[in-house]
């Protein structure tokens, strides 16, 4: 069965430092999505990718967050300079236009 | 803005025992309707949908009924396993756009004992 696949599966870094997570959404999918959860909280919408641009994003994807899909599979997050409220983890989702999103296992990041 | 209400948990039941974790939306309009479980571990996973009012979603034993009267999407299971033990969430989109955005509630635990 496809599958959503991320990487890393856990990330540990510095305040300051910059952290791309990883994901390989499923092949036939257009829709590409990242959400977080930070431990003990609600899962949280970060940002919508649709034809090569954001479609939407919420108030939490500020200017030190990024996307980009560089290749025509992989579909990648960058946070510029991390700061210690960014550690949760973070899954990536990838949807046909159908409405239904599929998710994958999760990259858990630390900032220490 | 929309939103989505969960019963808080943890909830625990021995197995066998009948299981209802509510949920509530508040949205503007009528949304698709899901549930995505969580075993530990793990990412998220689909475990049932509805679009529609009065449809029902089923899936490994479990149902739920989009109820439009009382904007509710309440998951039932009537006999749990130990292997259903995982965090719930309930969840709500939108088809408007070309964004499938998904507002989730807090997710309920579900601990089930042997």
């Amino acid at each position: 069965e496809p599958e959503v696949t991320q990487t890393p599966s856990h990330q540990v870094t510095q305040m300051g430092q910059e952290v791309i997570l990883r994901c390989v959404p499923i092949s036939n999918h257009l829709y590409f999505y990242w959400y977080r959860q930070i431990l003990g909280q609600k899962v949280e919408f970060l940002v919508s990718f649709y034809n090569n641009e954001i479609s939407e994003k919420s108030e939490i994807f500020d200017d030190q967050f990024s996307v980009e899909r560089p290749d025509g599979s992989n579909f990648t997050l960058k946070i510029r300079s991390t700061k210690l409220e960014d550690s949760a983890m973070y899954f990536c989702a990838s949807s046909e236009a159908s409405r239904v999103l599929f998710f994958g296992e999760g990259s858990r990041l630390t900032v220490l | 803005g929309n939103s989505v209400t969960q019963m808080e948990g943890p909830v625990t039941l021995s197995e066998e025992a009948f299981l209802t974790i509510n949920c509530t939306y508040t949205a503007t309009g009528y949304p698709s309707l899901f549930w995505y479980v969580q075993y530990p571990g793990e990412g998220l996973q689909l475990l049932l949908k509805a679009t529609k009012a009065d449809d029902k979603g089923s899936n490994k034993g479990f149902e739920a009924t989009y109820r439009k009267e009382t904007t509710s999407f309440h998951l039932e299971k009537g006999s749990v396993q130990v292997s259903d033990s995982a965090v719930y969430f309930c969840a709500l989109s939108f088809s408007s756009g070309s964004a499938r955005q998904l507002t989730f509630g807090s997710g309920t635990q579900l601990t089930v004992l042997p």
